[in-house]
């Protein structure tokens, strides 16, 4: 299996602050870096992703960070509101067009 | 919402049993992928069907067969159920040209599958 490690497990975040979740990969064949956003009884709806031929890329109030060298790519959440509270995961694609996903991590805004 | 539909929603099997659970993909879509979701973990691929063939596996036993039809809908069998397969089963849906690079994948609701 490809290595994903996704930190922090859980995150708490107060209303209008900013949210950062990161992801760590280790298959240097991954060609497409999204991040999902799953609701309790849901399945993951696809948030925002990069690929590895820009650094950043912004979409409202969530911004991809991407560092190709260290392997590594990171969400953050702008104005973070009550609505966001769900579990994030990072979920790297390579060659074929399978995804692997990291183990998640439960994001909790505080009113 | 996306365009991915599977059913049925919720289902109890019985150890030993057999199951098949269904997903039909979003449109223009010609690629389905199917995953295992244990409560409190991420998705764990568990085999990918594109042009009706099988187009990668993750690490399950064979007694996770699929299928996939020209409609580009999909079917995942599990045979001799065991307590540890309870777990919601997601279907994805995304266009693959076939080239190597990967697309954009969206999710259905999934099937929350109990075995006793």
């Amino acid at each position: 299996q490809q290595q994903v490690k996704q930190s922090p497990q859980s995150l708490i975040v107060q209303k209008g602050g900013i949210s950062i979740i990161n992801c760590a990969y280790e298959n240097t064949a991954f060609d497409y870096f999204p991040w999902y956003q799953q609701f309790p009884g849901k399945g993951p709806a696809l948030l925002i992703a990069i690929r590895p031929d820009v650094s950043e890329k912004k979409e409202g109030r969530f911004t991809i960070s991407f560092n190709k060298s260290a392997k590594q790519f990171s969400l953050h959440i702008m104005d973070s509101q009550p609505g966001d509270s769900a579990t994030y995961f990072c979920a790297p694609s390579g060659t074929g067009n399978q995804f692997y996903f990291g183990t998640g991590t439960s994001l909790t805004v505080i009113p | 919402e996306t365009g991915v539909t599977q059913s049925p929603t919720h289902l109890i099997k019985t150890r030993g049993q057999q199951v098949t659970l269904r997903c039909s993909s979003q449109s223009g879509h010609n690629t389905v992928s199917w995953y295992q979701q244990a409560l409190g973990q991420g998705p764990q691929f568990i085999f990918q069907y594109y042009r009706e063939e099988e187009n990668g596996r993750g690490n399950f036993p064979p007694r996770f067969s699929g299928l996939q039809f020209p409609n580009y809908s999909s079917e995942l069998n599990v045979n001799a159920l065991e307590l540890d397969d309870s777990a919601l089963y997601l279907c994805a849906s995304s266009y693959y040209a076939g080239t190597g690079a990967s697309y954009e994948q969206y999710f259905g609701p999934g099937t929350r599958l109990t075995v006793t």
